[in-house]
């Protein structure tokens, strides 16, 4: 079974510009989570999406944004791109969202640079 | 507000020595408790979990983890610890009511250094 897959994996943008990463989660899993990770802060929840609805929210600004469409893949977007947006962004899928003891399954990140 | 707390930034090790990573958690609520490893250059890979039952878990790689309510604790353990160990360990938390369950919250991380 393929597991999750994040694209890009690298991306460098300059400051005041968006990004879209992408998540496509393991085959039949619904709920789709972002992190954001870097060594000052640690591994940062942003969003989570069960059912192409957002379940949980993390305490990022509104620059920050996400969508799950009917396929189960993700999308996040970063609007307006400040130097303090470079870090490691993770995906995680997992069956479920509901009841909360399913494990998550982690992509291999997408690592974006703003300069 | 959930919360977790990995007191050791690094923990070391010799190869062949049996190795405890700590981990304490605090919630309003029954807890969900996990644990991932990260390799460099990699996502987490999940490790394993404690969801109710038997306090002691095993998991992937000859790990496993000890539940213990009274001290809000899930110490990560490994009998014999190899060199391929060394990595970067999260221990992570949920809590679920009445179905709905709240973010994943990971601790800050605590890095493994098993040398021969």
């Amino acid at each position: 079974k393929a597991g999750v897959t994040q694209t890009p994996r690298y991306l460098i943008k300059t400051r005041g510009q968006q990004v879209t990463l992408s998540c496509s989660p393991i085959s039949g899993h619904r709920s789709v989570s972002w992190y954001q990770q870097t060594p000052g802060q640690g591994l940062q929840f942003l969003f989570e999406y069960f059912s192409e609805t957002q379940r949980n929210k993390g305490n990022f600004p509104g620059r920050f944004s996400g969508r799950q469409f009917s396929n189960s893949r993700s999308e996040m977007n970063v609007s307006t791109l400040e130097l303090g947006d470079s870090a490691l962004y993770l995906c995680a899928s997992s069956l479920s969202f509901q009841g909360g003891w399913y494990e998550q399954y982690f992509g291999p990140g997408t690592r974006l640079t703003v300069t | 507000a959930q919360s977790v707390a990995q007191p050791e930034d690094q923990v070391n090790v010799a190869e062949g020595n049996p190795l405890t990573v700590k981990c304490t958690y605090s919630v309003s609520g029954n807890p969900y408790l996990f644990w991932y490893v990260q390799y460099p250059n990699r996502g987490l890979q999940f490790l394993l979990k404690y969801i109710t039952g038997d306090n002691l878990v095993k998991g992937s790689y000859g790990f496993e983890a000890e539940f213990n309510k009274s001290q809000t604790s899930f110490h990560l353990k490994k009998p014999s610890a190899l060199v391929s160990d060394s990595a970067l360990y999260f221990c992570a938390v949920r809590v679920s009511n009445t179905g709905t369950a709240s973010k994943l919250t990971f601790g800050t991380g605590t890095r493994l250094q098993v040398t021969l």
